[in-house]
């Protein structure tokens, strides 16, 4: 069965910290994963990668992927209080379904 | 453009009635996924939908959950005799061909409460 296990389940942070998401997986078919940040309901795109050691950038998010230990990690800097949100990470196996990881959620205090 | 949208929002059901939620993908996304998000847990994958192709439907919890999509466009997922367990976030998405490199974009959602 495939897993996805994203760790920590929740995290605190004080405005300008710098925070660490991981995810973890084991699929039978991996072809990308996914990072989606999720407020209220519906989640929003962040970034897609395939390939291990290339570092995908946007604004104060980075997220890479390590294809041979079957791990990413989501770093976002200079925390935000509107960076407070569930982090969501997905992989898919195949061409169309993607497992979920529970996700993590992030509060950022003023 | 208009993104995906569905409806309704918000949907309080009695036990045992049934329920038809809708999903309006992005014009021209020849995908459209349908996932459940319980409270406190991740995604999970319901039904998938490729163009005229047979959909997947090996997510679909039991054989009270149906879904349908007319003209390769709008999909509707039915829940019949709907039990409490049901109550949870309905979420669609679609994307451009069904690729894993596709990006998915999500619909707001439709929550379910099943008292």
């Amino acid at each position: 069965e495939d897993k996805v296990v994203q760790s920590p389940l929740s995290l605190v942070v004080h405005e300008g910290d710098t925070v660490t998401l991981n995810c973890s997986y084991e699929v039978t078919n991996f072809r990308s994963l996914l990072w989606y940040k999720q407020e209220k309901k519906a989640p929003t795109f962040l970034f897609m990668l395939t390939s291990s050691g290339i570092e995908k950038k946007s604004g104060r998010l980075s997220s890479i992927l390590d294809k041979k230990e079957l791990f990413s990690i989501l770093n976002i800097t200079a925390t935000q209080t509107g960076d407070s949100a569930v982090y969501l990470c997905a992989v898919g196996p195949n061409d169309y379904k993607l497992s979920f990881g529970a996700g993590t959620t992030v509060t950022v205090r003023a | 453009g208009a993104g995906v949208s569905q409806s309704p929002s918000n949907k309080v059901t009695e036990k045992g009635k049934d329920v038809e939620l809708r999903c309006d993908p992005i014009s021209g996304h020849t995908a459209l996924y349908w996932y459940r998000q319980s409270l406190g847990q991740g995604l999970e994958f319901l039904i998938y939908f490729q163009g005229n192709s047979a959909p997947d439907k090996s997510g679909l919890p039991s054989d009270r959950f149906s879904a349908e999509r007319t003209g390769g466009s709008v999909s509707t997922l039915t829940i019949q005799r709907t039990q409490q367990e049901d109550s949870a976030v309905y979420l669609c998405a679609s994307s451009l061909a069904g690729l894993a490199t596709d990006t998915q974009y999500f619909g707001p959602g439709t929550r379910l409460t099943v008292l």
